[in-house]
């Protein structure tokens, strides 16, 4: 199937932890996004990488370290863990940055 | 139905009835508009987008206005049915940005 796929679909991790999101698209898109929802539903962007390059980079804490071995690949890693991450990760890719997006089905983070 | 953006985040219609959902946008630069679906435990859902040149787009059984006059969005949903249940999100792009800014979302919920 086509589409963007992220792992894990749930992580349960404790406070202080280092942890990894993996994002997959074969779509052949050159864009891929790192979105964070919160429990109010709230869907705010985190980073952007067009083609490996870094193209957005919101105010993240520098404990959130995006990488793009590939443009079919952003990965997410998360460390030092604190209970405010807890949210819903949505990974997301698009043909350009001028069309629509098409998402992952989400990782839900819980940080004890 | 109908519902006002951020002052009505969820809105309740008969089953068989139509959905307007609106959206109020920050900035009169946003030359590209989205309307997202989110079910349950899954990642926003591309439905229809618009361009700023226009002011009316049809899909099947939804239909997205554009009034850049008062900075305002709304989808039209057609004959509700129990799988619209959901909670959509408007979503812009500033001319020239390469991100999606999206809006707080409207829950919709069908009445049998």
């Amino acid at each position: 199937d086509t589409a963007v796929s992220q792992t894990p679909k749930y992580l349960v991790t404790q406070m202080g932890n280092d942890k990894s999101i993996k994002c997959e698209q074969n779509l052949g898109h050159d864009t891929m996004y790192w979105y964070k929802q919160d429990s109010k539903k709230f869907l705010k962007i985190m980073f952007s990488y067009n083609n490996k390059e870094l193209i957005i980079n919101e105010t993240v804490p520098n404990r959130f370290s995006p990488k793009s071995p590939d443009k079919a690949h952003l990965n997410l890693h998360i460390n030092s863990l604190e209970l405010g991450d807890s949210a819903v990760y949505f990974c997301a890719s698009s043909q350009d940055t001028d069309y629509g997006y098409t998402f992952g089905s989400g990782t839900r983070l819980t940080v004890v | 139905g109908e519902s006002v953006g951020l002052h009505l985040p969820t809105l309740s219609v008969q089953e068989g009835d139509n959905s307007i959902i609106n959206c109020a946008y920050s900035n009169s630069a946003s030359d590209y508009f989205i309307w997202y679906k989110q079910e349950s435990g899954k990642g926003p859902q591309f439905i229809i987008d618009i361009r700023s040149n226009m002011d009316k787009r049809q899909g099947q059984r939804v239909t997205v206005l554009l009034n850049k006059t008062v900075k305002h969005l709304s989808l039209q949903i057609a004959a509700t049915q129990p799988g619209d249940s959901a909670v959509y999100f408007c979503a812009e792009k500033m001319q020239g940005a390469q991100k999606l800014v999206f809006g707080q979302g409207t829950r919709l919920t069908i009445n049998p």
